[in-house]
């Protein structure tokens, strides 16, 4: 089960920064926070992953708090390609069996 | 060239029958994975092999039987086809099982009528 909480839909006009919260207060030590995107009709995107330190890449930065329960992907500046499906995902590391449990994500709407 | 490549990319088919989905990666992974995604969008794991081993079976028909015939293909065999196995079907693959960067094929959306 998805250990995540997200909101179901987000607005956000373009160019402007949109900031996606994400919620998992039962994160254990050895989770890592996963971000990835749907785009309309495609597979899952990677955007970003981060263990506990505030994470930058091309694509988006992730905050994590300081007691990891919960997170925030930081697009910057939307773009109308940014429109998706946000999933936040706790992945397990550290053996043979990792694997991603993807929940209901935030829809982030771009608008012109 | 398409780092995960999935065929079909749709299938319609009847009750009962049994049908295959291809899925090819040229990245040179070890980890490869099949999800379903509902018509309520949830994407749920099905099974991940690593170096042709089957490490993950989640529970899952075993009208399902995933079949790696090497590192770089996952194929996905259905026998006796139900209308709840509409949905679309994502095949993925990662470096390894505890790499974060996973890599989804574009869907096979599969329709049994």
């Amino acid at each position: 089960d998805a250990k995540t909480t997200q909101p179901n839909s987000m607005e956000s006009n373009e160019e402007e920064p949109v900031h996606l919260p994400c919620n998992h207060s039962t994160i254990s030590g050895t989770d890592y926070i996963h971000w990835y995107r749907q785009l309309p009709s495609q597979g899952p995107e990677y955007v970003i992953h981060g263990l506990t330190s505030n994470v930058n890449n091309r694509m988006a930065s992730l905050a994590i708090a300081e007691d990891r329960k919960s997170s925030t992907l930081i697009l910057h500046r939307a773009t109308l390609r940014d429109a998706a499906v946000y999933y936040c995902i706790l992945g397990y590391y550290g053996g043979s069996q990792g694997n991603l449990i993807f929940g209901k994500g935030t829809k982030l709407s771009v608008k012109p | 060239d398409t780092a995960v490549s999935q065929t079909p990319k749709y299938l319609v088919t009847q009750m009962g029958n049994d049908k295959s989905i291809k899925c090819e990666q040229n990245l040179g992974h070890d980890t490869m994975y099949w999800y379903k995604q509902d018509s309520k969008k949830f994407l749920k794991i099905m099974f991940s092999y690593n170096n042709k081993e089957l490490i993950i079976n989640e529970t899952v028909p075993n009208r399902f039987s995933p079949k790696s015939p090497d590192k770089a293909h996952l194929n996905l065999h259905i026998n006796s086809l139900e209308l709840g196995d509409s949905a679309v079907y994502f095949c993925a693959s990662s470096q390894a099982p505890d790499r974060a960067e996973a890599f989804f094929g574009q869907g096979t959306r599969l329709t049994v009528v």
